[in-house]
């Protein structure tokens, strides 16, 4: 059974460094094809995608956001982590990972339940 | 890489069969077979309900079914019941080997 929650603060100040883990459980990002991408939701609007790291340490970045996000892994902890430089308040979003389940595959099949950050002073 | 286009809304009465559509480009929705459809109901995660334009997961009722014509893809619902009544997102692979979501879909049932 896959699983994945994320975990981080509710709260940052603008041009604060946002870290979010997403840990994961039923698969191992060491296995061939398997990735992990980071996906947000602003409230009321729609999903946006951030990033995406791969089993090899591929790794995909949104190319408007690009410059401000690094996404890495810890295999041993079952881990992803996102971070977020530069936040502001446009940045208030319910953060969500998402699985990719193997090679030739291009869609999320497992999501995390989400968690939100609000960018506020 | 701009979002996909949807229509902000659909609604249809239950029983009744609705189509949600999808435009991307020939770098997209076009140019692969990766059009995913995911369904979220409000303060839920979303939940993969069609994949590579036309396959559906394990569990997901043959209700829903996807397809694709040139740069717009599109997700039929038939036989609508009120449990259907949800946001609904596309999502296509690209051409730069990233990922790009639609503006969402409100589905009504009436």
């Amino acid at each position: 059974q896959i699983t994945l929650k994320e975990s981080g603060p509710t709260l940052v100040k603008p041009t604060q460094t946002l870290t979010l883990t997403c840990t994961f459980s039923g698969f191992s990002l060491s296995t061939s094809g398997v990735g992990v991408g980071w996906i947000r939701q602003p409230p009321g609007k729609a999903l946006e995608w951030l990033a995406l790291i791969y089993w090899n340490d591929d790794k995909r970045y949104s190319p408007s956001l690009k410059s401000r996000l690094t996404i890495t892994k810890d295999t041993s902890k079952n881990q992803v982590v996102l971070t977020m430089t530069n936040m502001d308040p446009v940045d208030t979003a319910t953060y969500y990972c998402a699985h990719v389940t193997g090679f030739r595959v291009y869609y999320f099949d497992y999501w995390g339940q989400g968690t939100l950050v609000t960018v506020s002073s | 890489q701009s979002a996909l286009t949807q229509p902000a809304s659909v609604s249809g009465s239950p029983g009744q069969s609705i189509t949600i559509s999808c435009t991307g480009t020939s770098s997209d929705v076009g140019g692969y077979n990766y059009v995913s459809w995911y369904q979220q109901h409000p303060g839920k995660a979303p939940k993969l309900m069609i994949y590579d334009v036309s396959n559906r997961p394990s569990g997901v009722s043959n209700r829903f079914s996807g397809s694709k014509s040139g740069n717009t893809a599109s997700l039929t619902i038939s036989g609508l019941q009120a449990e259907d009544e949800a946001d609904y997102y596309c999502s296509s692979y690209t051409s730069s080997s990233l990922w790009v979501f639609g503006g969402g879909t409100k589905l009504t049932v009436l």
